[in-house]
């Protein structure tokens, strides 16, 4: 099946600053997301961003299809950011279970004060 | 407001006493699924449902039962849950399955002892 990976795997930063998640995957997608795991364990909806390039806020992402690779970026860092950041991908070829996304292992982002 | 409704969102239970996690989405999905998510595991999916009266397995169906009777509610049975049942459940519903964004619930703690 598809293999998602994402980088770094763990990630500490002052606030305000800016960073950089990366999401590399194995095959073609037609749906790839971007989740933030808060907390409290919500996945919380970031993008969906199949490919081109997506703003909302502080946030914004990139995702180049035809390279099989993924960005998030996160501006002015805030200790609200914290949390767990997964990218998933819908792979074209379909595969064993219609509609089952494929998660990379996540990267952790943690903003200090 | 658009959403993916889960109930409970936590429930401690002991083994072998029939449970049902409750999923409700408001956005006229055809496509609907289950995740369990553990440490070191990620994300898994249990069950999923194409449309009323459609389902099928995922990766980990086993001890998992589910019915779609209507479009909007998505149930999962645990009918005799186990201890290695405790996890963290999502529910996840889009418009079909495919190259469409996928909107999950808030999840459930289950733990069974």
């Amino acid at each position: 099946g598809i293999q998602v990976e994402q980088s770094p795997p763990d990630l500490i930063l002052q606030e305000g600053a800016n960073s950089t998640l990366r999401c590399n995957f194995s095959d073609s997608v037609n749906n790839l997301q971007w989740f933030h795991q808060n907390p409290w364990g919500q996945l919380i909806n970031l993008f969906y961003i199949p490919s081109g390039t997506k703003q909302n806020g502080r946030l914004s992402a990139t995702t180049v299809a035809t390279e099989r690779y993924s960005l998030l970026y996160i501006s002015s860092s805030q200790t609200t950011d914290s949390g767990v950041y997964f990218c998933a991908v819908l792979p074209n070829a379909g595969g064993t279970s219609y509609g089952k996304l494929t998660f990379g292992q996540g990267t952790i982002l943690t903003v200090h004060p | 407001e658009a959403q993916v409704t889960q109930n409970p969102r936590y429930l401690i239970t002991v083994t072998g006493k029939k449970l049902t996690v409750t999923c409700s989405q408001n956005m006229n999905h055809e496509y609907m699924s289950w995740y369990r998510q553990d440490p070191g595991l990620g994300l898994r999916q249990i069950y999923y449902s194409m449309n009323v009266e459609v389902t099928d397995k995922g990766d980990v169906p086993e001890g998992y039962k589910v019915s779609r009777k209507e479009k909007r509610n998505f149930p999962l049975i645990l009918e005799s849950p186990s201890p290695n049942q405790t996890s963290l459940y999502f529910c996840a519903s889009s418009l079909s399955g495919g190259d469409q964004p996928q909107h999950f619930g808030d999840g459930t703690r289950l733990s069974i002892l």
